[in-house]
């Protein structure tokens, strides 16, 4: 059974530190990999997806890696801003259509 | 413009009751899902329905329907609520089902079973 879990639950940073988010899933079997963020009260946002033959997607100061041996993600922000305060969620896609999602990293980054 | 609609945005109801969420994608999808996120703030497929067609079910009660009258909608009917039916919805959508897409959310309906 796929699990996924994200480390740390809870990051607190001063602006302007670059930061990772750690993913890590028990199973290699993957479609893809994707990085969410969700703000509070509202829907989710896609980041970054990574397909299971990709090594890594970059999106402006974002940037996600993927090591499928290992079953591990990283998603690494650069030079962090206040308006990155979010919950930054990792989901992995076993089959066709079906995400299953880590418990998300909350990140708060103070001015 | 929204991509994904959801509605209502909230909705708060007493056991036993029978209520729908609706939602709407206007991106010319072919699939689109529900998921459910609990007080702990884990996200669950339901399901998901690709052109009209059922294609995933997560051992949801049956008290839960979901029907697709066309490949841009796909609504959620719960039967007999119960206090553990309480959560935030999502709906989604993708291009297709499976493996290469980036999938869009809804902003989410909040459900409070008093």
């Amino acid at each position: 059974k796929q699990e996924v879990t994200q480390i740390p639950a809870a990051l607190s940073v001063p602006e302007g530190e670059n930061l990772v988010l750690n993913c890590s899933f028990t199973d290699s079997a993957i479609y893809n990999l994707q990085w969410f963020r969700q703000d509070p009260g509202k829907g989710l946002t896609s980041l970054l997806l990574i397909q299971s033959s990709q090594r890594e997607q970059t999106s402006g100061r974002l940037n996600a890696s993927l090591d499928k041996s290992s079953g591990r993600s990283t998603l690494y922000i650069a030079a962090s801003q206040p308006g990155d305060s979010a919950t930054y969620l990792c989901a992995v896609e076993p089959s066709g259509g079906k995400l299953i999602f880590g418990q998300g990293t909350e990140l708060s980054v103070k001015p | 413009d929204t991509a994904v609609s959801q509605t209502p945005k909230y909705l708060v109801t007493q056991m036993g009751n029978d209520k729908s969420i609706k939602c709407e994608q206007n991106l010319g999808h072919d699939t689109m899902y529900w998921y459910k996120q609990d007080s702990k703030k884990f996200l669950k497929i339901m399901f998901s329905y690709n052109n009209k067609e059922l294609i995933i079910n997560e051992t949801v009660p049956n008290r839960f329907s979901p029907k697709s009258p066309d490949k841009a909608h796909l609504n959620l009917h719960i039967n007999s609520l119960e206090l553990g039916d309480s959560a935030v919805y999502f709906c989604a959508s993708s291009p297709r089902a499976g493996g290469e897409e980036k999938l869009f959310f809804g902003s989410g309906t909040q459900l409070s079973v008093l």
